[in-house]
């Protein structure tokens, strides 16, 4: 499809594990987004890329998230030593530039920690 | 730091009647306002944006928004509402590094 495309759809992990989450952007979209949803809770800001370089990773929460984007298409979410706390549904968007505020938003992947 | 306000967590309407899902903000500068809407099971999608010029804004759906700024609001309205049109909305404001920062949502529950 021509969407935003995320997977795994959901994912369930024991605390302690590591998990990796993966969008794949609508081609052509430069700016990339990780946004973090929690129940009855808007979206929460983690971190976003132009290109391959993170412009903006303030909402990372602490060092055991990380994201990449080694070829300026598809993003890796990296999470370590997983927590409960952990738990949402991570959401990807992308968009044709960093600066036009009309993101398309993948269906996010459900992340629950045991 | 930019911040977006939505005061109801839930807004219930009879079909056919109009609806309003209120929205306010707090920002430094220029304002660039959206509302989002995310129905059940789906991702995210875009509906308006306000950027500057006209301050009733024209969007997805039916829906247009109206921008206040001597209110700090920027309300979503429509017409006549659908029971399809039930679903979660979302105010959102960029701040400076471009990221958009989202309100905690207000759902929307259209009845027959």
């Amino acid at each position: 499809g021509a969407g935003v495309s995320q997977t795994p759809s959901n994912k369930v992990t024991e605390k302690g594990k590591y998990v990796e989450l993966r969008c794949d952007p609508i081609s052509g979209h430069t700016a990339l987004y990780w946004y973090r949803q929690s129940l009855g809770q808007g979206p929460e800001f983690l971190i976003y890329f132009q290109g391959t370089g993170a412009a903006d990773d303030s909402g990372l929460p602490n060092d055991r998230f990380f994201a990449v984007r080694p070829e300026g298409s598809v993003s890796t979410l990296k999470i370590q030593r997983t927590e409960r706390g952990d738990s949402a549904v991570y959401l990807c968007a992308s968009s044709q530039g960093a600066n036009t505020g009309e993101l398309f938003f993948g269906e996010g992947s459900r992340l629950t920690v045991l | 730091a930019q911040s977006v306000a939505q005061p109801e967590d839930q807004v219930n309407v009879a079909e056919g009647n109009p609806l309003t899902v209120k929205c306010t903000y707090s920002v430094s500068g220029n304002p660039y306002l959206f509302w989002y809407v995310q129905y059940p099971n789906r991702g995210l999608q875009f509906l308006l944006k306000y950027i500057t010029g006209d301050n009733l804004v024209k969007g997805s759906y039916g829906f247009e928004a109206e921008f206040n700024k001597s209110q700090s609001s920027f309300h979503l309205k429509k017409p006549s509402a659908l029971v399809s049109d039930s679903a979660l909305y979302f105010c959102a404001v960029r701040d400076h590094t471009d990221k958009l920062i989202f309100g905690t949502g207000t759902r929307l529950q259209v009845f027959p």
